[in-house]
């Protein structure tokens, strides 16, 4: 079965840090990966995706991830980060077999302090 | 542009009591449907996915039931509620097949007391 590992659920930085969230995930076919975002008091919404072609996606807000095939992986990445970025980022795969359906990660929550 | 909505958006309900919570999506045609619920350190579960009127396939067995009367309604609902069934529900919505992008309502958190 299809599966998604957050390493971290709770992550704390200072502004201008930089950021890594990590994401695994285990399904040996081919992907679409995403990385949602969940502002406080907003709705979750699509941070940014990777479906094919370059494995270095940018997203909105100056985060970007990378697909590493041979990694299982799909880590987002923020070079300086904000207090707005404060967030519960969540991972999710769907594999193309899984017709429908996304496998989310647990969520890491991010605090950003000011 | 799309809008989804849900509602209600807070609901309290004693057990044993039913349950309807209602998503409606406006401004797309035909799309995929679903029922997620978000547990807290534990990401998000899909419940009931649609791919169309009247069609509506379960992942996990449990106290709950879908339907979509229409084409851009879907309604989760249970007969009666357990304690355990205390959550955040959300409806999500895309087009097309394999692998689009899912949005998202603005919940309802449901308590059962």
């Amino acid at each position: 079965a299809q599966s998604v590992s957050q390493h971290n659920h709770h992550v704390i930085l200072s502004e201008a840090a930089s950021l890594e969230l990590g994401c695994n995930y285990s399904y040996g076919g081919t992907v679409n990966l995403f990385w949602y975002v969940q502002y406080p008091g907003q709705h979750l919404q699509l941070l940014l995706k990777y479906f094919s072609g370059d494995p270095l996606v940018k997203g909105i807000k100056g985060f970007e991830a990378e697909f590493i095939k041979s990694k299982f992986s799909f880590n987002l990445r923020k070079p300086s980060v904000q207090w707005s970025d404060t967030a519960e980022y969540f991972c999710a795969v769907n594999g193309m077999d899984s017709n429908y359906q996304l496998i989310w990660g647990a969520g890491t929550k991010l605090i950003i302090k000011p | 542009s799309q809008t989804i909505h849900q509602w209600p958006a807070t609901l309290v309900q004693p057990v044993g009591s039913p349950l309807s919570l209602e998503c409606t999506v406006e401004g797309t045609s035909n799309p995929n449907l679903y029922w997620y619920r978000q547990a807290a350190g534990r990401g998000l579960q899909l419940l009931f996915y649609s791919v169309g009127i009247g069609q509506i396939s379960s992942e996990v067995p449990q106290n709950l039931s879908a339907s979509r009367p229409q084409d851009r309604q879907f309604i989760l609902s249970s007969k009666k509620l357990l304690l355990s069934d205390s959550g955040f529900y959300l409806c999500a919505w895309s087009v097309g097949q394999w692998g689009e992008t899912q949005y998202f309502g603005p919940g309802t958190r449901l308590l059962v007391l």
